[in-house]
Parts: C-alpha cells; sequence; structure tokens
C-alpha cells in the first residue's frame, strides 16, 4: 500500500547547529503534508505543513520544503535547542480523503 | 486554539477486563476523530475512523469487536478495549480536525494502556 517513511531513525545534533529531517513518500497524490513533532508519553504536536503546489514554507525556526519531483519531504530547524529534542513524523494526506498516514518517525537528540 | 481532551493519561488492567477511553473534543464539534495505536519506538498506526451517529470505520486488521468506537455526540468518541490482553498493550492516540477540509488535525495527548 502506499506508504510514507523516513531515511534516518536517528539524529543526534549539537546545540545551535542546523538540523534537517528528511521523509520519503510514496504516494504521488499526495497533496497535503505536515510534520509533528512528539514528545515522550505525548501526542503529536503540529509543526507546520506544506500543500502540494509549494515547494518551501517557513514558520519560526522551522521550514519545510517539498520536492514532488522525487517525493521528497524535509523539516529544517535552525539553531536548534535542547527543547526541540522528540521524535518527528511527517505525516501526508491523499486524495482519497482525510485520513493521515504517518511516517516512521526520526528521533532527534540534542546535545548540549 | 482547537484542545482534544483524552482520558484518561494511563491506565493498568488486568487482562481479560475492558478499558474505555475518552475523546473529547473541547471547544468545537468533530464528527469525524480518529484512532491511533502506537507501540514503542513506533510510528502511529491508525485503527479507526469515527464517525458521528454512525458506524466506525476501521483500518484493515483492527477487530471491530475487540475495539469498540462510539461517538454519540459532537465532541465525544469513546474506544473501549475489551477483554484485554498483554499484546494490547500500547500508546492509544485520538485526533480530530476543527472545522472543515485540510490542516488542524489535533491530537489528544494519549493514554499509556498497560495490561497485566
Amino acid at each position: 500500500g502506499e506508504s510514507v517513511g523516513l531515511h534516518l531513525p536517528t539524529l543526534s545534533v549539537q546545540e545551535g547547529d542546523n538540523s534537517i529531517i528528511n521523509c520519503a513518500y510514496s504516494n504521488s497524490a499526495s497533496d497535503y503534508f505536515i510534520w509533528y513533532k512528539q514528545e515522550s508519553g505525548k501526542g503529536p504536536q503540529f509543526i507546520i505543513d506544506i500543500r502540494s503546489n509549494m515547494d518551501k514554507r517557513q514558520g519560526q525556526r522551522v521550514t519545510v520544503l517539498l520536492n514532488k519531483t522525487v517525493k521528497h519531504l524535509s523539516l529544517q530547524i535552525a539553531a536548534t535547542q535542547p527543547g526541540d529534542s522528540a521524535v518527528y513524523f511527517c505525516a501526508e494526506i491523499g486524495n482519497a480523503g482525510n485520513m493521515l498516514t504517518f511516517g516512521g518517525g526520526t528521533r532527534l537528540m540534542v546535545k548540549p | 486554539g482547537a484542545v482534544v481532551s483524552q482520558h484518561p493519561s494511563w491506565v493498568i488492567c488486568k487482562s481479560g477486563t475492558s478499558v474505555k477511553i475518552e475523546c473529547r473534543s473541547l471547544d468545537f464539534q468533530a464528527t469525524t476523530m480518529f484512532w491511533y495505536r502506537q507501540f514503542p519506538k513506533q510510528s502511529l498506526m491508525l485503527m479507526a475512523t469515527s464517525n458521528e451517529g454512525s458506524k466506525a470505520t476501521y483500518e484493515q486488521g483492527v477487530e471491530k469487536d475487540k475495539f469498540l468506537i462510539n461517538h454519540a455526540s459532537l465532541t465525544l468518541s469513546t474506544l473501549t478495549v475489551t477483554s484485554a490482553h498483554p499484546e494490547d498493550s500500547s500508546f492509544y492516540i485520538c485526533s480530530a480536525i476543527p472545522g472543515q477540509g485540510f490542516g488542524g488535525y489535533t491530537f489528544g495527548s494519549g493514554t499509556r494502556l498497560t495490561v497485566v
């Protein structure tokens, strides 16, 4: 079936550095993508989203890039802070409905 | 902003008993809510889509007689794990969509179920 997956299960960065978390998706019909942050024992928290008619969207310290040609999504976090340590999931919604499909997740560890 | 409240946050039950988990939209109405299950170090897997006033739609491989979903009002969906067994131990999370269209999926804080 269609799926969304990630390249790296764990990413360790130094505090203050930029982080890049990647995600590959397989459903070419997906038209909406969301990045979530999940801290231990908590539900996912919305970070940023992007529609398929865009290739870049910026938020506060975060940027999402979408490359539809290679079906790749990335989340960039600027000046990573210890509070950014969490698991990050990409999720997509296809054109068949409103169900979210989650990727495998990447654990971001920020070293002080 | 939109808030989804989930209760309880954690529960321990004996094998063979049933456990009910509640998911409430606090400041919006949700005709559709979603139930996910998450095992340790894994992603969220959609279990079912809960529709207000009608039967839930279950994903393939999810036993509807074991995971009973009731969405009796626009602000409350419940998931009952019946005859729980240790393999049902997991983190259960609900979500809802405030308003129409895409975006704004709001998640509950999750329920950690441990079956002993």
